[in-house]
């Protein structure tokens, strides 16, 4: 089983709805989460970061965590053709301050 | 956040040649790492860059093939040694707090010719 797994895409999204992008992660001690976006060609720039069980919202964005399933989710409300891009999921393994990144998910928004 | 500054943003480099890529921090940060993204795909860990000793290595990444230096909490260097074209990729810098989000130097984007 992968570290961190993600659907890779591409997920197709219109204009003004909602985006969700799903994450699951194999070690049960990880207690720090992220959302990363990536514009192709460009570092991926942080989104979120979540920490405790249950959701943590930041103007468009909302992140869900549930420990127990060993679950992340990013919520993208509104969507805009400038949320298009990729979307990693990363996981602090608490096994020597390393962060593991999932494939990422490439999110279309549809004009 | 910190400001990384990485450097080159892009090289062409002969087969057979190195390149050292290097990565300033703004701030002092714990932990600094290397990645590697081939095109199309996501970040792999190389090594976790440690100050003032040896780098740890992720498996598949050897010290011969990329030497790592961190002589100071806010600087480190990444060398791509003996290069071939599987070698093309985009290296990324990055440093981190313990147990903070991680942020990213530009990235150097590396072909091999």
């Amino acid at each position: 089983q992968k570290e961190v797994e993600q659907n890779s895409g591409p997920l197709s999204v219109p204009e003004g709805a909602i985006a969700s992008l799903n994450c699951t992660y194999s070690d049960r001690v990880s207690q720090s989460f992220f959302w990363y976006r990536q514009y192709s060609g460009k570092s991926p720039e942080l989104i979120m970061s979540i920490y405790s069980n249950g959701d943590k919202e930041d103007g468009r964005f909302t992140a869900q965590l549930n420990k127990a399933s060993q679950y992340v989710s990013l919520l993208i409300r509104d969507s805009q053709p400038s949320d298009s891009a990729t979307y990693l999921c990363a996981v602090d393994m608490n096994r020597d301050d390393k962060i593991i990144f999932g494939k990422g998910t490439r999110l279309h928004i549809l004009p | 956040s910190a400001v990384i500054s990485q450097k080159p943003s892009r090289d062409i480099c002969q087969r057979g040649t190195s390149l050292t890529i290097q990565c300033q921090v703004d701030s002092q940060v714990t932990m600094m790492f290397w990645y590697r993204q081939q095109p199309g795909q996501s970040l792999t860990l190389i090594a976790t860059a440690n100050q003032g000793s040896e780098a740890t290595y992720e498996s598949g990444f050897v010290i011969d093939k990329f030497p790592i230096s961190r002589p100071n909490l806010t600087f480190s260097t990444l060398t791509v040694s003996n290069m071939s074209p599987e070698d093309s990729s985009i290296y990324l810098c990055s440093g981190r707090g313990q147990h903070t989000e991680a942020f990213f130097g530009q990235g150097t984007r590396l072909t091999v010719v």
